[in-house]
């Protein structure tokens, strides 16, 4: 079946680039998200991108797409300590049969 | 306020009990969903609604109920809550417009003893 896989845990420091990866099996994929999970709260919508993109950029964050690989990834600049969270990546389908399935999360530490 | 709203925040329980969790949003959203997440498994969907009368299984099903009371409304019911049911249960809702994008509420954290 369909699979959406992340690393667990990624760990940097403050003001240096974050680099989360995803990897996703289904090729019907339309849109790619990343969503933000902080402690006690639900999940947040940070970006998402359409599958014939390669590139989306929005203020630190860009996302990148290799469509040909399946593979997903988000980076965040200057990385501040507020950034620490899980980060869960997700795709959907909008034809036939609903689909949207999201990624294990991968949990970011920002070290001060 | 919260766009969407669940109740309780948490929950603990017996084995063998009936739970019901409930959602409320003020989005206007004709979406609404219910996951679960468990550690290092990620969010799992257990049913939809597209709208009022729509009621959807998802991947999770078994061992859940939903009713969608109004657009605002979908409540998750346990009808005989089990241990392997602890987690946390977030609602949702998205706008359906062909982008997806989710709005989750707070969570409830249910435990069942």
């Amino acid at each position: 079946g369909e699979d959406v896989e992340q690393s667990l845990f990624l760990s940097v420091r403050e003001g240096d680039s974050s680099v989360i990866n995803c990897t996703y099996t289904d090729s019907s994929s339309t849109y790619l998200y990343w969503y933000k999970q902080e402690p006690g709260a639900g999940l947040q919508l940070l970006t998402y991108i359409f599958s014939n993109m390669d590139m989306k950029q929005d203020q630190r964050l860009t996302v990148l797409l290799n469509k040909k690989d399946k593979h997903l990834s988000l980076r965040i600049a200057d990385t501040q300590t507020g950034d620490s969270a899980i980060y869960f990546c997700a795709e959907s389908t909008t034809s036939g049969t609903y689909k949207y399935i999201f990624g294990t999360g991968t949990r970011l530490k920002v070290l001060a | 306020d919260a766009d969407v709203t669940q109740t309780p925040r948490n929950r603990i329980t017996k084995t063998g009990k009936r739970i019901m969790l409930e959602c409320s949003q003020t989005k206007g959203h004709d979406r609404m969903y219910w996951y679960r997440q468990d550690p290092g498994l990620g969010l799992r969907l257990i049913y939809y609604s597209f709208d009022v009368k729509d009621i959807n299984k998802g991947e999770i099903s078994d061992g859940y109920s939903v009713s969608r009371q109004a657009q605002a409304k979908f409540s998750l019911s346990l009808e005989s809550a089990i241990p392997n049911q602890t987690a946390l249960y977030f609602c949702a809702t998205s706008e359906g417009q062909g982008n997806e994008k989710l709005f989750f509420g707070s969570g409830t954290q249910l435990s069942v003893l």
